[in-house]
C-alpha cells in the first residue's frame, strides 16, 4: 500500500506524559496537513508543511504543540503535557498539488 | 475566514430512499468545494469537488452536488441510496491562495437495508 501511514494507530497516555505521531507521506507529495478531529466534529486544520518548511499554523496549536518536517519526508507531531482535552484522533494527509488531499487513517490519542 | 454548515448531524434513510444533504459555506469571495466521505473503519475519501465551470458535479459512486453561489450552498444528493453508502460525510471549503481545507462539523448517515 502506498497510501498515507499514519503511526500508532492507537494511543493511551496518562495526562501530563508528552507524546509523539509519526506521518509518512505519499513518496512524491511535498504537502503535508495536520488536522484534529474530536467527537461530533469535522477535521480542524492544525499545521501545514511545504518540503520542510512550516507554512502555517493554527491557533489551535498551543506551544505544547510542535510539528516538524526534516528533511521534507515524515512528519512528527508532539504534544507535551498532554491534558484530557487533545483526546483526538489526529489525521495527516499529504498532497502534490494544493487541495488533492491523500488522507492517512489517523492516529487515536487518548488522555487518562 | 471561511466556514461551513451542515445542517443535518445524523441522517437516517432506507435503501432506495433519495438523498439530499444541506451545506452552506460562508466565505464572501471565490471558493472551491468539495465533500468528502470517510467509511467505517477507513479514512477519508474525496466523493466530489467544485473548482469552476458547470456548478452541477457528479462524483463517485452516483453522488453529485449542485453549487448555488446566490445561497452560498453545495448540497450533496444521490437519487437512490444503497447500503453501502453508510458512512459520516462532511462537505468543505477552500479560499483560493490558502492552502488548507476548512471542514464542516460532518452528517452521519445510516441506510437501513
Amino acid at each position: 500500500d502506498t497510501g498515507v501511514s499514519q503511526d500508532p494507530r492507537h494511543k493511551i497516555t496518562k495526562r501530563g506524559q508528552n507524546v509523539t505521531f509519526r506521518c509518512d507521506p505519499i513518496s512524491e507529495h511535498n504537502r503535508l496537513y495536520w488536522y484534529r478531529q474530536t467527537l461530533g466534529q469535522g477535521p480542524e486544520f492544525l499545521t501545514y508543511f511545504q518540503n520542510e518548511a512550516q507554512l502555517e499554523k493554527s491557533r489551535l496549536l498551543s506551544d505544547r504543540f510542535s510539528a516538524e518536517r526534516p528533511k521534507g519526508s515524515f512528519s512528527t507531531l508532539e504534544i507535551q503535557r498532554t491534558e484530557q482535552g487533545d483526546s483526538a484522533m489526529y489525521l495527516c494527509a499529504s498532497s502534490s498539488q494544493p487541495l488533492f488531499y491523500t488522507f492517512g487513517s489517523g492516529t487515536r490519542l487518548t488522555v487518562v | 475566514a471561511q466556514s461551513v454548515s451542515q445542517h443535518n448531524h445524523h441522517v437516517i434513510l432506507s435503501e432506495a430512499a433519495s438523498l439530499e444533504l444541506g451545506c452552506n459555506y460562508s466565505y464572501g469571495g471565490t471558493v472551491n468545494l468539495f465533500w468528502y466521505v470517510q467509511y467505517p473503519g477507513q479514512h477519508l475519501q474525496l466523493l466530489l469537488k467544485y473548482f469552476s465551470g458547470d456548478p452541477l458535479v457528479k462524483g463517485i459512486k452516483g453522488f453529485e452536488a449542485e453549487f448555488i453561489k446566490s445561497k452560498f450552498s453545495f448540497n450533496l444528493r444521490k437519487p437512490s441510496v444503497q447500503w453501502s453508502d453508510t458512512a459520516e460525510y462532511f462537505c468543505a471549503v477552500n479560499a483560493p491562495r490558502d492552502d488548507k481545507i476548512i471542514f464542516g462539523k460532518g452528517t452521519r448517515l445510516h441506510i437501513l437495508p
